[in-house]
């Protein structure tokens, strides 16, 4: 069964350090998000991706994020200076029609701790 | 703007008993509601959704879900708890106009033999 696969599956980095978390959604979906969860808080909203460009943000998606589909598999998640609130599950999820009526594939998140 | 509120961080029950997940949105529009659940170390998973149509929604694994306007409430329940239910289940809404999946907390099962 085709999956979301997402890399590393736990990363330790310093503050002020850059992060880059990938995802490899499935292969014929066209959208794609990045979610985070704060330990004990909800799964918030960060960004969606299609055609190549941002569709939505929140306001948590703020300069020091960035996201990138640099070839036809990957979609990644940087993080440029990493603060200690960026500790957090990161989820990376596809869909195949977007718009949020059809069902998003999630990965089995990033956990980062930021010290 | 949209919101989930989940009652209840923790329910838990028997094996065998009935499971209710309480669901209830905050939304302008007339929402998209779905319940995901998340097993330990691994990614959210779709139980069932509504978008149109009938409001009792069945979905995977014997779950159900009703989408009662009036109460603005998408209660997720199931007639008979298994152990290997045991999981974070997460009430989320959005809308026609696609805006973000928005999460509640979440609610931790436990089941108990």
């Amino acid at each position: 069964e085709p999956e979301v696969t997402q890399t590393p599956s736990h990363q330790v980095t310093q503050m002020g350090q850059e992060v880059i978390l990938r995802c490899v959604p499935i292969s014929n979906h066209l959208y794609f998000y990045w979610y985070r969860q704060i330990l004990g808080q909800k799964v918030e909203f960060l960004v969606s991706f299609y055609n190549n460009e941002i569709s939505e943000k929140s306001e948590i998606f703020d300069d020091q994020f960035s996201v990138e589909r640099p070839d036809g598999s990957n979609f990644t998640l940087k993080i440029r200076s990493t603060k200690l609130e960026d500790s957090a599950m990161y989820f990376c999820a596809s869909s195949e029609t977007g718009r949020y009526t059809g069902e998003l594939f999630f990965g089995e998140g990033s956990r980062l701790t930021v010290l | 703007a949209q919101s989930v509120t989940q009652l209840g961080s923790h329910v838990s029950v028997s094996e065998g008993a009935l499971v209710l997940l309480r669901c209830n949105y905050s939304s302008s529009v007339p929402p998209y509601l779905f319940w995901y659940v998340q097993y330990p170390n691994q990614g959210l998973q779709l139980l069932l959704k509504y978008t149109t149509g009938a409001t009792l929604v069945k979905g995977i694994n014997g779950f159900e879900a009703e989408f009662k306007k009036s109460e603005t409430s998408f209660h997720l329940t199931k007639p008979s708890a298994h152990m290997s239910d045991a999981a974070e289940y997460f009430c989320a809404v959005s809308d026609q106009a696609g805006t973000a999946l928005i999460f509640g907390k979440g609610t931790t099962l436990s089941v108990s033999s």
